[in-house]
């Protein structure tokens, strides 16, 4: 299996600050990666594919970079809204695995 | 618009069987596969497998492989995840899935509500 592996684990992080998160993939997966938050209690939303490719509805703070096996995921100015947990999963072969995920919590 | 409507909460004994359910509607059912993850509680997420609708497949991840089924009712548009052999390391909430793309590998889109088993004696 694919292993993803996220860093940090925790970022502590103020409103309006610059925040990236790294997710590292044990072997080559070309560009099939994606990127969710999820909020307490709440399922994952999903916000970016094919590692820089935005949802539609997601918003432009929101960008994601990276192939082989180095991956970010940016947030250009971080807003209240944005404090959550962050998964990267990889979707170049099954099983489809996701990192351990990232908190990013209010400094 | 697309949703995906997950049974409630279950509680059962170690060893038991638990049946979740995800009532899709908004999209055309056969097109897209559904993928189940499961989340431990304060864990991270853990991807289970995928049912295909149109091609009748599925796919399970190795560490459920001899415990899990993945299946659908055309007539009602709902998958069903079957776990056997419930052990306590199960408890957890289980999210049914939408694949973003059509076929092939892809990630998720649209993600049911989640239902919590938890599985105690």
């Amino acid at each position: 299996d694919i292993q993803m592996t996220q860093s940090p684990s925790t970022l502590s992080a103020s409103v309006g600050d610059r925040v990236t998160i790294t997710c590292r993939a044990s072997q080559y997966i070309n560009t099939w990666v994606a990127w969710y938050q999820q909020k307490p209690g709440k399922a994952p939303k999903f916000l970016v594919y094919k590692a820089s490719s935005l949802e539609s509805g997601v918003p432009s703070r929101f960008s994601g970079s990276g192939s082989g096996t180095e991956f970010t995921l940016t947030i250009s100015s971080l807003q209240p809204d944005d404090f959550a947990t962050y998964y990267c999963q990889q979707y170049n072969s099954p099983p489809y695995t996701f990192g351990q995920g990232t908190k990013v919590e209010i400094k | 618009q697309v949703q995906l409507v997950q049974s409630g909460a279950e509680v059962k004994k170690p060893g038991a069987s638990v049946r979740v359910s995800c009532k899709t509607s908004g999209y055309t059912f056969n097109i897209y596969r559904i993928t189940w993850v499961r989340q431990a509680p304060g864990q991270g997420l853990e991807w289970m497998g995928w049912i295909s609708v149109y091609s009748d497949k599925t796919y399970y991840a190795q560490n459920f492989r001899d415990r899990v089924t993945m299946t659908a009712d055309t007539s009602t548009n709902t998958l069903y995840l079957d776990l056997t052999s419930l052990r306590s390391d199960d408890t957890a909430i289980y999210y049914c899935a939408r694949d973003h793309f059509q076929g092939g590998s892809s990630p998720h889109d649209y993600w049911g509500q989640g239902t919590l088993v938890t599985v105690s004696s």
